[in-house]
């Protein structure tokens, strides 16, 4: 069964203190993963993705890398509104036409 | 370009009631989706369409349904509403076969 599961489900942080939040995921075949990140109230909003093993993307204080089995979201020297639930989906090669959701990690960044 | 937009923000309905939950996107985009989003439950799929005129249904179908007349809007109704359809409901697109969804800003349903 296709499955995608996040840890640790929170995390709380000094601004300054860089950190790692890890994606694992089991699908038969991964077309693509991604990162969103998701604010209090609001909709996810789309980070990253991610199609191969090895490939690296970055943005800001953000970069995430993927393996065959894992991704890791880099948060280097988080500020305060680095604060939010981030999410990672995974889209299966042969499912065109949906995204398996972790249940998502809630990043807390303490001034 | 508004993206994904959602109507209305927000709805109180009480047991029994029926109501459609509105999404509209400008991106020209085939996929549309209708997910919920509970407390420890994550984002859980309910209804999907890949183009206009079809619809499909995800992970927690029942009590729900959908409509994609016009590519642009993607119509989720509830025909008698239930307190276990509390909940935020997000609607998404994406391009075809690209994957990355964009997601509206939700609609918070309180059912009594």
């Amino acid at each position: 069964e296709d499955q995608v599961t996040q840890s640790p489900e929170a995390l709380r942080l000094q601004e300054g203190e860089s950190s790692s939040l890890n994606c694992s995921y089991t699908v038969s075949g991964l077309r693509g993963l991604f990162w969103y990140r998701q604010d209090p109230g609001k909709g996810p909003e789309f980070l990253f993705t991610l199609y191969s093993a090895g490939e690296e993307k970055e943005k800001e204080r953000l970069k995430a890398t993927l393996t065959k089995k894992e991704s890791f979201l880099h948060i280097t020297a988080p500020k305060p509104e680095d604060s939010a639930t981030y999410l990672c989906a995974v889209q299966a090669t042969y499912r065109d036409d949906k995204i398996i959701f972790g249940k998502g990690t809630r990043l807390h960044i303490l001034p | 370009n508004a993206g994904v937009t959602q109507t209305p923000k927000f709805r109180v309905l009480k047991t029994g009631q029926s109501m459609t939950l509105l999404c509209a996107q400008d991106m020209n985009h085939e996929y549309m989706y209708w997910y919920r989003q509970d407390p420890g439950m994550g984002l859980r799929l309910i209804h999907y369409s890949v183009g206009e005129g079809t619809t499909a249904k995800g992970e927690v179908p029942d009590g729900y349904n959908v409509s994609r007349l016009k590519k642009q809007n993607f119509l989720l109704g509830l025909e008698s509403a239930a307190p276990s359809q509390t909940s935020v409901y997000f609607c998404a697109s994406a391009g075809q076969r690209s994957g990355t969804q964009y997601f509206g800003p939700g609609t918070r349903l309180l059912v009594l």
